[in-house]
């Protein structure tokens, strides 16, 4: 069946430095993935949607310049948190809908924990 | 806007017993509506969804949940709770035509007991 893999699944950072997530369909073409964050205990809040070709469209309350989203290929869409800070730390989780005619339904990576020291 | 509300952020059963997780919706269109499951440290799996049609629909794991349009209700129920069903329980509703974003509810915490 169709898998959506993040890497790494756990990142622990110094503040200041920035990190990078990788989401990837692994065996169909995703043009739009989405990026969430979880933060514990809560629900999943969404930040924005990677657009394959295009720029992604954030969220409001989300800042464009420290969650750099890239959607370099119809396979790869990748999350830079830039300069991180401790409260930057939280699950954050991809996803893609398998069909083009999207109505919902979203295969979800594995998540990727991130711990700003 | 659409959102849903989930009633009960932890909800405990014995083994064996009925699983009843509630989740109501708000929306002024027709909506889509989801449960998702999420075991630890995990990314979410969907369990069912709602479209159009059947108002009861079947999902993995035994889980199903039933549509009520009357009562802007989708609760999602099994009929006999195993140890393997511990995990997070999340309903999520997006309206047709409305951006395709899925809107999620707080999360529902089911502890399965011996």
């Amino acid at each position: 069946g169709a898998v959506v893999s993040q890497h790494p699944s756990r990142v622990i950072c110094k503040s200041g430095t920035s990190v990078k997530i990788e989401c990837r369909s692994l065996d169909f073409q995703a043009t739009t993935m989405f990026w969430y964050r979880q933060f514990p205990k809560q629900s999943l809040m969404l930040m924005a949607t990677s657009n394959e070709g295009s720029k992604a469209t954030y969220e409001q309350g989300v800042e464009k310049d420290k969650f750099l989203i890239n959607h370099a290929s119809l396979t790869l869409s990748t999350l830079t948190v830039t300069s991180a800070h401790p409260e930057d730390s939280s699950f954050y989780i991809c996803s893609a809908p398998l069909l083009a005619g999207y109505t919902g339904e979203l295969f979800f990576g594995e998540g990727s924990r991130l711990t700003v020291l | 806007a659409q959102s849903v509300t989930q009633l009960g952020s932890h909800v405990s059963v014995s083994e064996g017993a009925l699983v009843l997780l509630r989740c109501n919706y708000s929306s002024s269109v027709p909506p889509y509506l989801f449960w998702y499951v999420q075991y630890p440290n995990q990314g979410l799996q969907l369990l069912l969804k709602y479209t159009t049609g059947a108002t009861l629909v079947k999902g993995i794991n035994g889980f199903e949940a039933e549509f009520k349009k009357s009562e802007t209700s989708f609760h999602l129920t099994k009929p006999s709770a195993h140890m393997s069903d511990a995990a997070e329980y999340f309903c999520a509703v997006i309206i047709t035509g409305g951006g395709n974003k899925l809107t999620f509810g707080t999360g529902t915490q089911l502890k399965v007991e011996l």
